[in-house]
Order: C-alpha cells, then sequence, then structure tokens
C-alpha cells in the first residue's frame, strides 16, 4: 500500500527557533492535513490543505505556523518561533478526494522536541 | 463542537479471544462517519474499519466489527479471533461536513495488548 513519509522522525531545537518538518504525500492524492498530539493528550487537527490554499484550521494554527507546497511532491509544515509547548509528535496525512469519510493516510510522525 | 470519549485507557486480551474497545461521542450533526485507527509501535495511523451515520447496518472487517448505537452515539470495536500483531493504541475517531472533511476529532486512545 502506498505511504505518506515523514521527515525527520525526531527533530531536537531550541526554543525560539524555527523548523520545517517535512512531509511526501502520496503522489495522487490533493488534500492534505497536519494533525499533532502533544504526549498524553489526544491527537489534535491542525489544518488541512488543498489548491494551495489553507481550507480549514484549528484555533492552536496560529500565526507562527504555516504550510506550504513548495514543489509537487513536498508539503512542509513551519513552526516560525517555537515555544515549549510546541513539543509534540506532528503527523502529516494525506486522502484522495476529500470526500466525506474518506480514508486518511498518516506518516509515521515526526517527534518534536523544543528545549 | 464535537467530542469522542474512550473511557479505557488500557485492555488486554488472550490471543484468539475477543475483545471490545468502547466509545462514545457527541454531536448536533446529522450525518457523519466515525472510524476506529489503529497505532501500531511504528506510529503510523492505520484505518481499521468506518462507519456511516446513516448507515444502520453495522460495518465489517474480516476480524473487526463494530456496535453502532446511533441514538445512544456509542461506536464500540470488537476484535474477534485476537492476534499478537492486533497490539496497538486503538483511536475512535469522528468526522461531519463543513469546509474540510478530512477533520477528524480523535478520542484519547486504548492500549490493547494480545497476550500469547
Amino acid at each position: 500500500e502506498p505511504e505518506v513519509t515523514q521527515t525527520p522522525s525526531h527533530q531536537v531545537t531550541q526554543m525560539g527557533q524555527e523548523v520545517i518538518l517535512r512531509c511526501v504525500p502520496i503522489s495522487n492524492h490533493l488534500y492534505f492535513y497536519w494533525y499533532r498530539q502533544i504526549l498524553g493528550q489526544k491527537v489534535e487537527f491542525l489544518v488541512s490543505f488543498y489548491n494551495n490554499e489553507i481550507s480549514e484550521k484549528s484555533e492552536i494554527f496560529d500565526d507562527q505556523f504555516s504550510v506550504e507546497r513548495p514543489d509537487g511532491s513536498n508539503f512542509t509544515l513551519k513552526i516560525r518561533s517555537t515555544k515549549l509547548e510546541d513539543s509534540a509528535m506532528y503527523f502529516c496525512a494525506s486522502s484522495d478526494q476529500g470526500l466525506m469519510g474518506e480514508k486518511l493516510f498518516f506518516g509515521s510522525g515526526t517527534q518534536l522536541s523544543v528545549l | 463542537a464535537q467530542t469522542v470519549t474512550q473511557s479505557q485507557p488500557e485492555m488486554s486480551v488472550q490471543e484468539a479471544e475477543t475483545v471490545t474497545l468502547s466509545c462514545t461521542y457527541d454531536t448536533s450533526e446529522n450525518n457523519y462517519y466515525l472510524f476506529w485507527y489503529k497505532q501500531p509501535p511504528s506510529r503510523q495511523m492505520i484505518l481499521v474499519i468506518r462507519q456511516e451515520a446513516y448507515k444502520q447496518q453495522n460495518a465489517t472487517e474480516n476480524r473487526f466489527s463494530v456496535n453502532f448505537q446511533k441514538a445512544a452515539k456509542s461506536f464500540s470495536l470488537k476484535i474477534s479471533d485476537s492476534q499478537l500483531g492486533d497490539t496497538a493504541m486503538y483511536f475512535c475517531a469522528f468526522g461531519a461536513g463543513g469546509t474540510s472533511y478530512g477533520k477528524l476529532t480523535f478520542g484519547q486512545g486504548t492500549i490493547l495488548t494480545v497476550h500469547p
């Protein structure tokens, strides 16, 4: 089965630094998402992206976050100035047609640690 | 806003036995989907089974089946003939309409351990 690939698997950064988390969605998918999971808490929706635009974002996705599809294959999440509370597992996901009930394909996540 | 609650932080079962994981949700939506995702140690979340709210018949996928009680807002997962490879974290999730159909609301997860 095709896979969503995320790099790096672990990222350690200093508070205030910028980080870019990278994802390669499944090649023919058009809809892309970022989720995060703070240790011991629920998996939370951050943002959805289609046709080079944000479709929807959560309250968590404030001005320090941005997403981009810089080329035909990558989908990135940038955190401009990291805070301690940004430490979490970040999951990228993609789907084919963006339909209700459609299967999301998730990557294995990037564990971000902000020191 | 939707909420999803999984009240069992951990469950265990013997190999070949049956186990049921619980999930309740709250919503004012009429049309929605419910999902069970599995997260093994590899961390990649994998769709196990899904149920459309309008369908009365409970979904089944091989050894996995759900008990969907719409009025009670309950959506439990039954795993029959449990296998060692079923050991994982299981998340219940809710998806409805709106701008993005890929926006899911997850429960807290249940860690399932299958013992030999």
